[in-house]
């Protein structure tokens, strides 16, 4: 399809296990943003990038929170020593440029710390 | 941090009547997006209104913005139950290459049938 797609829309990771969760966003959008939204509230800014350059982690919880985006497409957030706090929906957005258009969403990550 | 806050928090409405949700915000804006979201999915945008427009229109959706008040609202007319979802605001800030959107917490629609 044409839209962001998130892989897995589903995880169960048993505490202190490292996950990696992967963004495809839409071709040639230049901005991407990963957001964390537990439930009942609405998302988190956790990071952005325009293009290969993370220009803002400021949203990042801990340095147990990574993410990159190598060829300026793909993105993969990385989480590690996974811990029950860490349970959330991650999303993940990409715009075709920054600031001043709309987002558009994933469906996903539902991640689940055990 | 969140910088939006819609008002009210949960609103239940029979199909065919209007829904106004409101949004405040805090900080000077470049834009002011809304967005749904259905139970367990991703995020739709709905629309968005810069910070130089007062009002704006997409079908039977309608949005105000007021700069002084630092507040939008966003009316739903003639609501259907599909209408029912979860509603957020999001600002995007003046800052020159921080182009984030900051989300409220949400308001949950339910259109009676």
């Amino acid at each position: 399809g044409a839209g962001v797609s998130q892989s897995p829309r589903y995880k169960v990771a048993k505490r202190g296990q490292d996950v990696a969760l992967r963004c495809d966003p839409i071709s040639g959008h230049v901005s991407l943003f990963w957001y964390q939204q537990a439930l009942g509230q609405g998302p988190e800014f956790l990071t952005y990038f325009q293009n290969e350059a993370q220009l803002d982690k400021s949203g990042l919880p801990s340095d147990r929170f990574f993410a990159e985006r190598p060829e300026g497409s793909v993105s993969t957030l990385k989480i590690q020593r996974t811990q029950q706090e860490d349970s959330a929906v991650y999303l993940c957005a990409s715009s075709l440029r920054r600031g001043n258009t709309e987002a558009f969403f994933g469906q996903g990550t539902r991640l689940t710390v055990v | 941090s969140q910088q939006g806050e819609e008002d009210p928090q949960a609103l239940s409405i029979q199909e065919g009547e209007n829904a106004t949700m409101n949004c405040s915000y805090k900080t000077s804006i470049n834009n002011l997006q809304w967005y749904r979201q259905n139970s367990g999915r991703g995020l739709v945008h709905l629309i968005l209104i810069r910070s130089n427009e007062r009002e704006k229109h997409s079908g039977r959706l309608r949005v105000t913005l007021d700069t002084s008040k630092k507040s939008s609202s966003l009316l739903i007319t003639a609501s259907r139950a599909a209408d029912t979802a979860s509603y957020f605001c999001a600002t995007v800030l003046l800052a020159g290459a921080n182009s984030k959107l900051t989300f409220g917490k949400g308001i949950t629609l339910s259109v009676r049938p």
